[in-house]
């Protein structure tokens, strides 16, 4: 079975520009995560998906971040614009909560690191 | 304060040797979960624990809820096993991670 799959892997953007990150979950899991790891702040969650409709965006990362769930096998992170600040891995994570116990294994993609210039 | 607290942060033994790393929560937790992450790698999951004993090779996790605390033992240490471990662990009504700072673990030969 194919794990979480993030793309791209590197992107290098100037401060202002859009960038978008994808995200493919496991197949079947209701459950999708973005977070972001900083070696200052560490691991943050961004945004939270439950069965394509968001439960939680982050609170500090409201303005300039969005997280969408086009269908239950595809997300995106879109950050505009970019500040050199949000230079970060961006993670994405999936699990399957199947009976809405609110506690499940989280499996993580490989990340896409982010510098922003 | 932090909800999640992990000891030692860092944390360097000669190989062969044995480790013992600690994860503390403030609250409490539905469940926990422990990673292993190399420099610029992704995070693995190494043990999904909501509670009890769970043992994988050389890796053995504990979790006592009710003391809201885990642990992760590692036995006869390998170099291939430096890096960092980072507990996690989920609480009220939603299944997201809240991480710890993580333990930075380095094994020399």
């Amino acid at each position: 079975d194919a794990g979480v799959t993030q793309t791209p892997r590197h992107e290098v953007a100037e401060k202002g520009q859009t960038i978008i990150l994808k995200c493919e979950p496991v197949s079947g899991h209701n459950d999708l995560f973005w977070y972001r790891q900083t070696k200052i702040q560490g691991l943050e969650l961004l945004s939270y998906f439950r069965s394509k409709s968001l439960m939680e965006d982050g609170g500090a990362f409201k303005d300039r971040f969005k997280a969408e769930m086009l269908n239950s096998s595809f997300s995106t992170l879109k950050i505009q614009p970019t500040e050199p600040k949000d230079s970060a891995v961006y993670l994405c994570a999936s699990s399957l909560d199947w009976g809405g116990f609110n506690y499940a294994e989280q499996f993580f993609g490989p990340g896409t690191r982010l510098t922003v210039l | 304060g932090q909800q999640v607290q992990q000891s030692p942060a860092s944390l360097v033994l000669q190989e062969g040797e044995n480790a013992e790393l600690q994860c503390n929560f403030s609250t409490s937790l539905n469940s926990m979960q422990w990673f292993y992450q190399r420099p610029g790698g992704s995070l693995v999951s190494l043990f999904y624990n909501p509670s009890g004993t769970k043992q994988s090779g050389r890796l053995t996790s504990t979790t006592v809820i009710k003391e809201r605390r885990s642990s992760l033992h590692i036995s006869s240490s390998q170099t291939t096993d430096s890096g960092t471990y980072l507990c996690a662990m989920t609480s009220g009504s939603f299944n997201k991670l809240t991480f710890g700072a993580g333990t930075r673990l380095a094994v020399c030969p």
